[in-house]
């Protein structure tokens, strides 16, 4: 069965500092999310994109993120200037399409973001 | 925007028992309601999904029941295993416009006692 994927599995980088997150969605999907989950509490929504653009951003994906599909099969989240409190497991999720009855968000394995 | 309230935070059962899992959400606009299953350290799977369009739907030892009236919806799991222990997250979005990604409840920690 496919899988989305994630590049690294672990990052730990210095407060300040930019990091690249890597995410190889589902090849046939089309929308693409980016989550994050603090440790030890809900998993919170970030940003979409779907057709080559952002389609929703919540209030915690300010000015320091940024998200891009270089080609055809990658998605990455920028942090520019991390912060400590960016410190999280950061999840890359794809959906085929809202309108097939079988589809479902399907999550990677995670990207867990220490920042020191 | 949307807010979903997930209880309890922590269910402990004996195995075999059955578990309730509820959730509120306040967006009259969501219409898809999935339930994901985490453990430890592991990434979010999906066990089961319901459209507004359905009160309850199962599968397996799996129910999920939908009151659009109320906003509320209930995760159902029969003859519970040690194996079902993990955290288990509500969600909400809509299908059609607006909020299209999934809002998330706090999550319960479900321990299943052998």
């Amino acid at each position: 069965e496919p899988e989305v994927t994630q590049t690294p599995s672990h990052q730990v980088t210095q407060m300040g500092q930019e990091v690249i997150l890597r995410c190889v969605p589902i090849s046939n999907h089309l929308y693409f999310y980016w989550y994050r989950q603090i440790l030890g509490q809900k998993v919170e929504f970030l940003v979409s994109f779907y057709n080559n653009e952002i389609s929703e951003k919540s209030e915690i994906f300010d000015d320091q993120f940024s998200v891009e599909r270089p080609d055809g099969s990658n998605f990455t989240l920028k942090i520019r200037s991390t912060k400590l409190e960016d410190s999280a497991m950061y999840f890359c999720a794809s959906l085929r399409s809202w309108f097939d009855r079988g589809s479902e968000q399907y999550f990677g394995p995670g990207t867990r973001l220490t920042v020191t | 925007g949307e807010n979903v309230e997930q209880h309890p935070s922590t269910l402990s059962v004996q195995e075999g028992d059955s578990a309730v899992i509820k959730c509120t959400y306040s967006d009259s606009a969501s219409n898809y309601f999935p339930w994901y299953k985490q453990e430890l350290g592991k990434r979010p799977q999906l066990i089961i999904d319901i459209r507004s369009n359905v009160g309850e739907k199962k599968d397996q030892r799996i129910a999920v029941t939908l009151n659009k009236t109320a906003k509320h919806f209930s995760l159902h799991i029969t003859e519970t295993q040690p194996e079902d222990s993990a955290v288990y997250f509500c969600a909400a979005a809509s299908m059609d416009t607006g909020r299209r990604a999934l809002t998330f409840g706090s999550g319960t920690r479900l321990q299943v006692q052998p």
